[in-house]
């Protein structure tokens, strides 16, 4: 059974470039939540996603990020025109249900030079 | 705003030792609190989590104690190893069922 899944693992951009992340949530998870994390830091919540929605973004810059979570493929956090300031740890969770227990899967290293 | 505080931000102890991690959350509508382990480089994982219709849990070394009066709830890891050596987030649900990470503690194992 595997677990969450994300890819690319590690991701360098130039500023100003795009930034697609990706994230395949557990088998029968339908929910999903990306998180950012600097370094020495905590885990800052960004968007929560459910299959084919958004129900909180509370978390998300109003600019330059947007997610989604398709019917059919991974759930994709995109960070345009990415600053030196993105650079982070982005992790996505998955959990079967709301409230339920949230599996990480191993991140995305985000470096901007 | 709702939020969750977390101390010690770092804790050393002695290997063999008892280490006891604390958090407060402001929403009295919190029922779920799970603790998550990461180690240099890797994902959190879940170590242990309880519900607020129990006062406390064990598993093993680790145990966490709740109290919904206080607002209050700790991590207790007892006779530690180097393998414990790691940062532990503690996280409540709000009550539209958000989870709020605490900020962390980084916890070192002394030889």
């Amino acid at each position: 059974n595997a677990g969450v899944m994300q890819n690319p693992r590690h991701l360098v951009r130039r500023r100003g470039q795009e930034a697609r992340l990706r994230c395949s949530p557990m088998k029968g998870h339908s929910h999903v939540y990306w998180y950012r994390q600097l370094p020495e830091e905590g885990l800052k919540f960004m968007v929560y996603l459910q299959k084919e929605n958004i129900i909180d973004e509370s978390g998300m810059p109003k600019e330059r990020f947007s997610a989604e979570f398709p019917k059919e493929g991974p759930s994709i956090l995109r960070i345009q025109q990415v600053v030196r300031g993105d650079s982070a740890a982005y992790f996505c969770a998955s959990s079967r249900n709301l409230a339920e227990t949230q599996y990480f899967g191993p991140g995305t290293r985000l470096l901007v030079l | 705003g709702e939020n969750v505080e977390q101390h010690p931000s770092t804790l050393s102890v002695q290997e063999g030792d008892s280490a006891v991690i604390k958090c407060t959350y402001s929403d009295s509508a919190s029922n779920y609190f799970p603790w998550y382990k990461q180690e240099l480089g890797k994902r959190p994982q879940l170590i242990i989590d309880i519900r607020s219709n129990v006062g406390e849990k064990k598993d093993q070394r680790i145990a966490v104690t709740l109290n919904k009066t206080a607002k209050h709830f700790s991590l207790h890891i007892t006779e530690t190893q180097p393998e414990d050596s790691a940062v532990y987030f503690c996280a409540a649900t709000l009550r539209d069922d958000k989870i709020i990470f605490g900020k962390g503690t980084r916890l070192h194992i002394l030889p």
